[in-house]
């Protein structure tokens, strides 16, 4: 069974930081693209990051952009969220989801349960 | 930026009644649409990928039809454990890749 199960999430204090983590398991990890996306409360989702299988390429949304840092260990099946200068707009449910590509179609699937992260003081 | 929009917001069916969610792209995405169940405390699913093709373990009674611009899915026998809110996503122009703002399904 492919499984994402994300980690890592809690109350943090506006400006502080937080690294959340995504273990992968059921499928080869390495040879997919992966990406982060999270939800505020009462909100929509929201794609945040994304990253290559082997990092080279690795793209932000503005909101986040120069703030959170995306990075994964192959070896270890794991996918990583470094998330800096939080802010209580950062205060979501974040998300973990494998990119899939069949003949220029994309789409997400499957995502994990999510890990809460509350910026307040 | 490719702008999402997804009406209506939200929408009330009883019971084996026919549901169909509309969502519409600011610029043409082709088939390059994908839409996900979000319930409560729960990851989003996969329904659909690439505009109309269901995905596994999605049953019979969803299917998304459209192209370009205009998407839409049907649920076509309403059951109650198809409350959700539902959400599109375009993967055409990105980044930013972009999701519309969500219908809710309420039974």
């Amino acid at each position: 069974e492919m499984k994402l199960v994300e980690s890592g999430g809690g109350l943090v204090q506006p400006g502080g930081s937080l690294t959340l983590s995504c273990a992968a398991s059921g499928f080869t990890f390495g040879s997919y693209e992966m990406n982060w996306v999270r939800q505020a409360p009462g909100k929509g989702l929201e794609w945040i990051s994304y990253i290559t299988g082997s990092s080279s390429t690795i793209y932000y949304a503005d909101s986040v952009k120069g703030r959170f840092a995306i990075s994964r260990d192959n070896a270890k099946n794991l996918l990583y969220l470094q998330m800096k200068s939080l802010r209580a707009e950062d205060t979501a449910v974040y998300y973990c989801a494998r990119d899939l590509r069949v003949a220029g179609v994309r789409w997400f699937d499957p995502w994990g349960q999510g890990t809460q992260v509350t910026v307040s003081s | 930026e490719i702008l999402m929009t997804q009406s209506p917001a939200t929408l009330s069916v009883s019971p084996g009644e026919r549901a169909t969610l509309s969502c519409r792209t600011s610029q043409s995405v082709g088939s390059n649409l994908a839409w996900y169940q979000k319930k409560p405390g729960q990851a989003p699913r996969l329904v659909i990928f690439g505009a109309s093709t269901r995905a596994t373990g999605i049953p019979a009674r969803f299917s998304g039809s459209g192209s370009g611009t205009e998407f839409s899915l049907t649920i076509s026998s309403l059951q109650s454990e198809d409350s959700a809110v539902y959400y599109c996503q375009q993967y055409t122009n990105w980044p930013p890749l972009t999701f519309g703002g969500g219908t809710k399904v309420e039974i």
